[in-house]
């Protein structure tokens, strides 16, 4: 199947600090990315529909100026936390669906934990 | 009512095992059914993908989908200490849109 390659897998930062998480597709090119927020026992939750070009979709409830998307390419996008406080602590996962021959299916990353002290 | 309803466990069964896990879903529009496995502490894992009503089988997995009744189930025969894990049902309506997710079903598999 394809790859999704998200990095990095486990960050610790200082409240107040931004981190930027990195979402690659290795073998596809994809229009749209999902950035997707998981905390312990729970389902994952999507925040935002991140499109290549473009600005990304947020859900509602998800602050766009604390949980910044950009998706420059067709085979990056990256989510930055902004200024970051011990509450967005939490399991951020991307995923990535290959152009309009494969849209339905999506491709997850293997996680990034974030834990804000 | 949540779109999507999957019981949480934890479920414990022995090897060798029939498994059933179970969705239900409220949104009559959904038409694209998927199952994930997870991991601790790991993305989801893509273990079927059915289209539309009907089965489907790879493997000791065997994915069923009732539109009518807006109920999918998941069948793992055989089942394997390596089958311990988290099993989210998603679906979604339309090609290219987000994934609904279940909440997930905890499995234990005992040797």
């Amino acid at each position: 199947g394809a790859v999704v390659s998200q990095h990095p897998s486990w960050v610790i930062c200082k409240s107040g600090t931004s981190v930027k998480i990195e979402c690659r597709s290795l073998d596809f090119q994809a229009t749209t990315m999902f950035w997707y927020r998981q905390f312990p026992k729970q389902s994952l939750m999507l925040m935002a529909t991140s499109n290549e070009g473009s600005k990304a979709t947020y859900e509602q409830g998800v602050e766009k100026d604390k949980f910044l998307i950009n998706h420059a390419s067709l085979t990056l996008s990256t989510l930055t936390v902004t200024s970051a406080h011990p509450e967005d602590s939490s399991f951020y996962i991307c995923s990535a669906s290959p152009g309009l021959a494969g849209t339905n299916i999506q491709y997850f990353g293997a996680g990034t934990r974030l834990s804000v002290l | 009512q949540k779109e999507v309803e999957q019981d949480p466990g934890p479920l414990s069964v022995p090897e060798g095992a029939i498994v059933s896990l179970n969705c239900t879903y409220s949104n009559s529009a959904f038409q694209y059914f998927m199952w994930y496995r997870q991991y601790s502490r790991k993305g989801p894992e893509l273990l079927m993908y059915t289209y539309s009503s009907g089965n489907k089988e790879d493997g000791r997995f065997t994915a069923q989908v009732d539109k009518s009744s807006k109920y999918i189930s998941l069948f793992i025969r055989d089942s394997q200490p390596s089958d311990s894990a988290t099993y989210l049902c998603a679906m979604r309506a339309q090609a290219g849109t987000a994934l609904i997710f279940g909440k997930g079903t905890t499995l234990s598999v005992s040797s």
